[in-house]
């Protein structure tokens, strides 16, 4: 079964250090990872999304991530935290097609507080 | 191009009552789905279409129906609505492609509240 993790409820952050939100997952054959962004009382804009190629994509407002096949991870990190990046941050996996599965599921979210 | 549209944005219920909430897309995307949002849950699937008349069940699916007779439209039905449905609901749609184009987007939500 697909699984998600985001392991931390909340990461604190001054502003112009760099910060990692992290995401684990686990699914059947090779994964479609997503972050999405959700400003308060919004919906959700997508941030970035590893479907192949190289492992470290580059998204959105300076958003990148890097996928990690071995330790099944796809974590968020930005060089230089901006006290407008504080929003909640979803990770998500969809599992390809061949594993006869076609859900997006997310994780529980991580709220990323940048300090001025 | 609207997007993903979902109406209405809020909505009060009476335990045991019926609604019906709305999604529509002008992109002609493949996939659809439903997603409630609950403080410290994330997102949880409801629902999910791959195409016209095919649907499935995801995560959470146990008092709420749907159906896909369009590829622009995704209604979510609750059969008879509780207190432990209120959450806000959001909708999105994607090409489902596997491929550069594949990107889930988000209607703005429906907030609803169950006494």
């Amino acid at each position: 079964a697909q699984s998600v993790a985001q392991p931390e409820d909340q990461v604190n952050v001054a502003e112009g250090n760099p910060l990692t939100v992290k995401c684990t997952y686990s699914v059947s054959g090779n994964p479609y990872l997503f972050w999405y962004v959700q400003y308060p009382n919004r919906g959700l804009q997508f941030l970035l999304k590893y479907i192949t190629g190289d492992n470290l994509v580059k998204g959105s407002y300076g958003f990148e991530a890097e996928f990690n096949k071995s330790q099944t991870s796809f974590h968020l990190k930005k060089p230089s935290a901006l006290v407008s990046d504080s929003a909640l941050y979803f990770c998500a996996v969809r599992a390809p097609r061949e594993a006869g599965t076609y859900k997006y599921i997310f994780g529980t979210g991580t709220r990323l507080k940048v300090l001025a | 191009n609207a997007g993903v549209t979902q109406t209405p944005k809020f909505q009060v219920l009476k335990t045991g009552q019926s609604m019906t909430l709305q999604c529509a897309q002008d992109m002609n995307h493949e996939y659809m789905s439903w997603y409630r949002q609950d403080p410290g849950m994330g997102l949880r699937l409801i629902h999910y279409s791959v195409g016209a008349g095919i649907t499935d069940q995801g995560e959470v699916p146990n008092g709420y129906n749907v159906s896909r007779s369009t590829t622009e439209d995704f209604p979510l039905r609750l059969l008879s609505a509780a207190p432990s449905q209120t959450s806000v609901y959001f909708c999105a749609s994607s090409p489902f492609s596997g491929g550069a184009q594949e990107t889930q987007y988000f209607g703005p939500g429906t907030r609803l509240l169950v006494l």
